[in-house]
């Protein structure tokens, strides 16, 4: 599974509250993505990093926000979680950067949203 | 938005029957990818298809990209109850690996 923890595995936590998520990455991989998975969806890009300090938005960025400071941790914030945040939220890396290249993911954080 | 869609929704079949599963997309693509996701775990890769390119083969697994219809199929020859999973099909439209996910196809394997 290329070295990813994602942390927490699961998490209830109230309406209103901040959530922080974290990827953790062993390998030094310079690609990073968020994702959030729902049912009939798919998977839908959240945030990305192709560096420490360079992130981008996503598909479905609105009320989310990433830091990267370090090139193996990535982390995904909630600044005040609603109910339709709740998903499974799913971080990968690209093993060879850029373009042409599959992702690894992790097994994902269960967000509960109440 | 969704770029690929895969069709159909759901499949049930009997161990050693072919699999075969499709994907449409919308617009110009670099590359079409295949992934496979078990339970309560996370999404693996499975195949990668450039848009240069017409079939894949790894293993038991067969892709073709039809750029002119911009589908693509994934065949699983020969399953198994153990290929029982989600099957997405993602593409990537511009450089940076962003890539667009299907809502995915469930396969069961019957033993």
């Amino acid at each position: 599974d290329a070295g990813i923890t994602q942390s927490p595995r699961h998490k209830v936590t109230e309406t209103g509250t901040p959530v922080t998520l974290r990827c953790h990455q062993t390998e030094n991989h310079r690609y990073m993505y968020w994702y959030r998975q729902d049912p009939g969806h798919g998977l839908r890009l959240i945030h990305y990093s192709y560096g420490v300090k360079d992130t981008d938005k996503g598909e479905v960025s609105d009320g989310y926000s990433v830091s990267r400071s370090k090139t193996e941790d990535f982390l995904l914030t909630l600044e005040s979680a609603t109910s339709s945040q709740t998903s499974v939220y799913f971080c990968a890396i690209s093993v060879k950067g850029g373009s042409n290249s599959p992702l690894h993911f992790g097994n994902g954080t269960r967000l509960t949203v109440t | 938005s969704q770029q690929g869609e895969e069709d159909p929704q759901a499949l049930s079949i009997q161990e050693g029957e072919n699999a075969t599963m499709n994907c449409s997309y919308k617009t110009s693509i670099n590359n079409l990818q295949w992934y496979r996701q078990n339970s309560g775990r996370g999404l693996v890769h499975l195949i990668l298809i450039r848009s240069n390119e017409r079939e894949k083969h790894s293993g038991r697994l067969r892709v073709t990209l039809d750029t002119s219809k911009k589908s693509s199929s994934l065949l699983i020859t020969a399953s198994r109850a153990a290929d029982t999973a989600s099957y997405f099909c993602a593409t990537e439209m511009e450089y940076g690996n962003k890539l667009v996910f299907g809502a995915g196809t469930i396969l069961r394997v019957k033993s």
